[in-house]
């Protein structure tokens, strides 16, 4: 059983479409975040969500807004791509009262 | 200059020697330190987590944390070519609502 999954796996898209990526944990955690990894493989914290409550939202265009429907999932919808957000997206859970995070498998956005 | 800082490799090792990794740091906040792996295309997978100072021994691994210095490593005995990956550091603090700031990673290469 997958623990952290995303959908899609690879998204391609043009500039200026809109598109949304969604994670959902089985582990039973209350916190799920989105990290961005770019070309150079630099992992960075975008959100993250407790209990369907942002708790950080770091300098992030406001293109990007996360949704979490329930503790279960978070979602990461982003307006009007443009190239420079071509990355790979991870999806990751945690403990509230923990601080190991476990990562899903990403997903690789390519905006041409 | 980064929060975190990992000499970004890649090391190239022969079958059966020991992979030794390490990150410095600047923020003296940080409590928590955890190492990953991350093979091409995947997620990253947490290998070891310390919160205090001292080593920490899983298997073929151990964690080595020196809050002093701000320095932490990771060893890999009798290493074997399916520990070719990058090996990420992250560390985080309470306060930080466990957002976890990566080092770059290092690329390492087991050679048969």
């Amino acid at each position: 059983d997958t623990a952290v999954s995303q959908t899609p796996k690879y998204l391609v898209t043009q500039m200026g479409n809109d598109k949304s990526i969604k994670c959902e944990q089985n582990l039973g955690h209350d916190t799920m975040y989105w990290y961005k990894q770019d070309s150079k493989k630099f992992l960075k914290i975008m959100f993250s969500y407790n209990n369907k409550e942002l708790i950080i939202n770091e300098t992030v265009p406001n293109r990007f807004s996360p949704k979490s429907p329930d503790k279960a999932h978070l979602n990461l919808h982003i307006n009007s791509l443009e190239l420079g957000d071509s990355a790979v997206y991870f999806c990751a859970s945690s403990l509230r009262s923990g601080q190991e995070a476990f990562f899903g498998q990403g997903t690789r956005l390519t905006v041409v | 200059q980064k929060e975190v800082e990992q000499d970004p490799g890649p090391l190239s090792v022969p079958e059966g020697a020991i992979v030794s990794l390490n990150c410095t740091y600047s923020n003296s906040a940080f409590q928590y330190f955890m190492w990953y792996r991350q093979y091409s295309r995947k997620g990253p997978e947490l290998l070891m987590y310390t919160y205090s100072s001292g080593n920490k021994e899983d298997g073929r691994f151990t964690a080595q944390v020196d809050k002093s210095s701000k320095y932490i490593s990771l060893f890999i005995r009798d290493s074997q070519p399916s520990d070719s990956a990058t090996y990420l550091c992250a560390m985080t603090f309470k306060a930080a609502g466990n957002k976890l700031t990566f080092g770059g990673g290092t690329r390492v290469l087991v050679k048969p």
